[in-house]
């Protein structure tokens, strides 16, 4: 089975820290993917990466970086933590596209941040 | 822009129902469609990933179809159970199989 592991289920933090979330894959994915999840916003996209040290923005990059320096690992770091990123975030790993064939997308349980 | 909406937003039924779940989409030129179970405070479990050359996809009690001509897919449960009852997601891939949008979810209760 695929598995997608987050470091940390629940964090609490306080403004201005830097926060870092860990994600690590054990099935040699290529694409992986970051995203926060809030009521009555459902999903969306922070930072995705295709392969190592390659990053791409999402849709709501502000106030997030992300690294990639090993292929299995991929870590979301808030630079300097607010109280609107008090957030569910999730991971989420596939194997890169093959041909016509897109693989599935497979997720952590996820990490509940929250930032006083 | 890719537009997905799942409706009803929530369902209650009594356990034993076979059920539909529905997911539309504004924009038909998608690569695949991907449905995923979500349980209270967890991520996103994977249930059946319909590629884009296929029109359906089974998994024991579970039967997902995709129209992308009408812009529909459905989510088929037969003989719900009480563990059935969590928050269900679709999501389209975009036309070069890269990016997903999600839907809403549809949160479903099965009552004993």
């Amino acid at each position: 089975d695929v598995k997608v592991t987050q470091s940390s289920r629940y964090l609490v933090k306080r403004t201005g820290e830097k926060v870092f979330l860990e994600c690590v894959q054990d099935m040699d994915h290529e694409n992986m993917f970051w995203y926060r999840q809030d009521p009555g916003l459902g999903l969306r996209l922070i930072y995705f990466s295709y392969d190592v040290k390659m990053k791409e923005k999402g849709d709501i990059p502000e106030g997030y970086s992300v690294s990639r320096e090993k292929k299995e690992r991929f870590s979301l770091i808030l630079e300097s933590a607010s109280t609107n990123q008090t957030s569910m975030y999730l991971c989420a790993s596939r194997p890169a596209r093959s041909g016509s064939i897109t693989g599935e997308l497979f997720f952590g349980e996820g990490s509940r941040l929250t930032v006083l | 822009k890719q537009e997905v909406t799942q409706i009803p937003a929530a369902l209650s039924v009594p356990e034993g129902e076979n059920l539909v779940l529905n997911c539309s989409f504004t924009d038909s030129a998608i690569y695949n469609l991907q449905w995923f179970r979500q349980d209270p405070g967890k991520g996103l479990t994977s249930l059946l990933l319909i590629q884009s050359s296929q029109r359906e996809q089974t998994s024991g009690r579970l039967n997902a179809s995709l129209d992308k001509s009408s812009g529909r897919s459905t989510l088929y449960i037969a003989a719900s159970q009480p563990g059935d009852s969590a928050t269900y997601l679709c999501a389209v891939y975009d036309n070069a199989g890269n990016m997903l949008t999600f839907g809403g979810g549809t949160r479903l209760m099965v009552k004993p």
